[in-house]
């Protein structure tokens, strides 16, 4: 079992504001680096899978970054309208094939 | 064309009874997933497959839980005498190969457990 931890648990931010949130996973062992949007009600989406380090990967106004050296992913959002609002799962692999998720982002973004 | 689907959506039952939980992944996709979901919080892996080959089982919490994906397509979750603690959202999640993790995952709508 992997302890993949996101920071910070929750957050609200004003409409238009950017804002990022922070995925830590262990870096030993490391394979593939997954972010994705779970909308209430809804089942998660993936936004990005990434493998190496330096890694940046953008769709829209979302953009992401690896660092598997020190095992850490940030998740940015430029921006940001209320259809933003979710949470933001992170999850983490060795390599066989199982994620590991954290616990999650919940974002709310304040019209 | 379709997705993930599960069914049932919502299962009540009470406890001691078998439940079996229906996961059909989008066409063509190698891997399978079982997760558990408790309220608030992130998908807890449970057990996969590549094809019809259970590759990693040790996410499943005790011997009453087991899966099977017998021709490489659907795939079921079978939990026996179920007990409270069990309740939970059950997600399934689909992707197109079987390399390490590198492939994105696509979830299912999920089947509500409820042990009364």
């Amino acid at each position: 079992i992997l302890n993949v931890e996101q920071s910070p648990q929750s957050l609200h931010v004003q409409e238009g504001d950017s804002t990022n949130f922070t995925c830590s996973f262990p870096s030993s062992n490391f394979y593939a680096l997954h972010w994705y949007r779970w909308e209430t009600a809804k089942s998660p989406e993936a936004l990005f899978v990434m493998t190496l380090n330096g890694d940046e990967k953008k769709k829209g106004r979302i953009s992401a970054t690896l660092n598997t050296k020190e095992g850490y992913s940030y998740l940015y959002i430029k921006g940001s309208q209320p259809e933003d609002s979710a949470t933001y799962l992170c999850a983490s692999s060795t390599g066989a094939n199982n994620l590991f998720f954290g616990t999650g982002t919940r974002l709310t973004v304040i019209p | 064309g379709a997705g993930v689907s599960q069914s049932p959506r919502y299962k009540v039952t009470k406890r001691g009874q078998d439940v079996a939980l229906r996961c059909d992944p989008i066409s063509g996709h190698v891997s399978l997933y079982w997760y558990r979901q408790a309220l608030g919080q992130g998908p807890e892996f449970l057990t996969y497959f590549n094809y019809e080959a259970q590759q990693d089982k040790s996410g499943l919490p005790n011997d009453r839980f087991s899966a099977e994906r017998p021709e490489g397509s659907i795939s079921t979750l079978t939990i026996q005498r179920t007990e409270q603690r069990d309740s939970a959202m059950y997600r399934c999640a689909s992707s197109l190969g079987a390399s390490g993790g590198i492939y994105e995952q696509y979830f299912g709508p999920g089947t509500r457990l409820t042990v009364t």
